[in-house]
C-alpha cells in the first residue's frame, strides 16, 4: 500500500534561519507531488507542485523553494525564514492522470520566533 | 482565478442533528470538487470526490452535491456524532488540472 511520510511533525525556528522539510512517498512511482501551507485564519494554499524529478512549478511568489531530487522525494526549503512563513505545511501526492491529490501527509507545524 | 468560499466558518450542533456545510466557487469550469476532513494538527482525509459530470456522491452518513451552474456544493451530514467534530474543507480542481484550490474550511463541533 502507498504511504506518505513527512517530517518533522513540529519545528520551531528563529527568524533568518534556514529550513528543510522533507516528504517521501512509498508504494508508488512517478507521482505528482505537492506542498501546501495552511496559515492561521487562511485556507490551504498550494505552494509548489512537481510532475517529475527536477520539475517544480511555483504557484505563489514567496520566500520558499522546492526540489525533487528523487522520484518519491519532495523537499521544501528556505535560506532565511520570515515570521510570515509560520504555518502548517502539508505534503501530498496523486497518481499521474488520476485527478487531484487524494493522499496527504500528517503535516509539519512550523513556528517562527 | 478560482476562489473557494465556505460558510459558515464554525458550527456547533448537538449530537443527532442533520447539518449542511456550504461551499461556493467563482469559476464554474471546474474539473472536480472534493471534500476533506482535517482533525486538529493532522493532515487531510479525503471524504468525497465529485467529478464535474456528476451531481452528487454519497458515503455512509455523508452526501455531497455539486451544482456547477450556481457555483455551489454542499456537504450533508446525517445524524451527527461527536466523532464528526473536525474542520471540513472544500476544494476545487484548478484550471490547469494540477492541484486543488481550497476554501478556509468549516470547523464543526458536535456535542454529546
Amino acid at each position: 500500500s502507498q504511504t506518505i511520510h513527512q517530517w518533522p511533525a513540529t519545528l520551531v525556528q528563529p527568524v533568518g534561519s534556514p529550513l528543510s522539510l522533507e516528504c517521501t512517498v512509498e508504494g508508488t512511482s512517478n507521482p505528482n507531488l505537492y506542498w501546501y501551507r495552511q496559515a492561521a485564519g487562511r485556507g490551504l494554499q498550494l505552494l509548489f507542485y512537481s510532475v517529475g524529478i527536477g520539475q517544480i512549478s511555483s504557484e505563489v511568489p514567496q520566500n520558499l523553494s522546492a526540489s525533487r531530487p528523487q522520484d518519491r522525494q519532495f523537499i521544501l526549503s528556505s535560506k532565511k525564514l520570515l515570521l510570515s512563513d509560520s504555518g502548517f505545511y502539508l505534503c501530498a501526492w496523486s497518481v499521474k492522470g488520476a485527478g487531484p491529490p487524494q493522499h496527504f501527509g500528517d503535516g509539519t507545524r512550523l513556528s517562527i520566533l | 482565478k478560482q476562489e473557494v468560499t465556505q460558510i459558515p466558518a464554525a458550527l456547533s450542533v448537538p449530537e443527532g442533528e442533520n447539518l449542511v456545510l456550504n461551499c461556493s466557487f467563482t469559476d464554474s469550469a471546474i474539473y472536480n470538487l472534493q471534500w476533506f476532513r482535517q482533525d486538529p494538527g493532522k493532515g487531510l482525509t479525503s471524504l468525497l470526490l465529485i467529478q464535474s459530470s456528476q451531481r452528487e456522491q454519497t458515503s455512509g452518513r455523508l452526501n455531497a452535491s455539486l451544482d456547477k451552474s450556481s457555483g455551489r456544493s454542499t456537504l450533508y451530514i446525517a445524524a451527527s456524532q461527536p466523532g464528526d467534530s473536525a474542520t471540513y474543507l472544500c476544494a476545487a480542481y484548478n484550471q490547469a488540472g494540477t492541484a486543488l484550490i481550497f476554501g478556509k474550511g468549516t470547523t464543526l463541533s458536535v456535542s454529546s
